[in-house]
């Protein structure tokens, strides 16, 4: 079974700092890395993918990636309280039919 | 997303009912996806669809069944709904695009089974 792993949390931050989310995969042969952020009551929203070793960046969201040691992350610099959510880490399988593998997602609380 | 529709939004059943969910999508992409949401266990799949008629089990497909006749259409249907199958269900077709493979949730359809 390929898992993807992350910390549960919830994680707390104040509003302006970094939160870092991080996420860590099993299937050593799995090209393409997502994350997305869940409201309270709503459906999955695509916010970062990442495939090539290193950093991307999107506005105040970061992503890492480092196959080597098969670990992603999420970095959202200047926190705000509407980037509490919940944020999923999937992973696209490298058999088959290239499925995506969730992780059960870290809680974020951005507070005042 | 106006680009991925489910009904119903919410809906509850008994147990030993056949109740069936809808997904639609105004695109045309070729791979379709159902998933469960529970608390403690995540997103999880159901089943999922390559193209109009080929369609495969994914983790937890015990219990339900799918079609696909129309590339726009993905409906999953509980033949005899458990207490188990309360849920969230999410269905999220996925662009083929080049490397992104973007996949978007619909808005889900909350499912209670009494």
């Amino acid at each position: 079974q390929k898992e993807v792993e992350q910390n549960s949390g919830p994680l707390s931050v104040p509003e302006g700092a970094i939160a870092s989310l991080n996420c860590t995969y099993s299937d050593r042969g799995s090209q393409s890395f997502f994350w997305y952020r869940q409201y309270s009551g709503k459906s999955p929203e695509l916010i970062m993918f990442i495939y090539s070793n290193g950093d991307k960046e999107d506005g105040r969201f970061t992503a890492q990636l480092n196959k080597a040691s098969q670990y992603v992350s999420l970095l959202i610099r200047d926190s705000q309280p509407s980037d509490s959510a919940t944020y999923l880490c999937a992973v696209r399988q490298s058999s088959g039919y290239s499925t995506l593998t969730f992780g059960k997602g870290t809680m974020l609380l951005v507070s005042p | 997303d106006a680009g991925i529709t489910q009904s119903p939004r919410y809906k509850i059943t008994e147990t030993g009912r056949q109740v069936t969910l809808m997904c639609h999508q105004t695109w045309s992409h070729s791979y379709m996806f159902w998933y469960r949401q529970d608390l403690g266990h995540g997103l999880r799949l159901i089943y999922y669809s390559a193209a109009a008629d080929i369609t495969d089990k994914g983790e937890v497909p015990d219990g339900y069944v799918v079609s696909r006749s129309k590339t726009e259409n993905f409906p999953l249907t509980l033949e005899s709904a458990t207490r188990s199958q309360t849920s969230v269900y999410f269905c999220a077709p996925r662009s083929e695009q080049v490397p992104s493979y973007e996949q978007y949730f619909g808005p889900g359809t909350r499912l209670t089974v009494t």
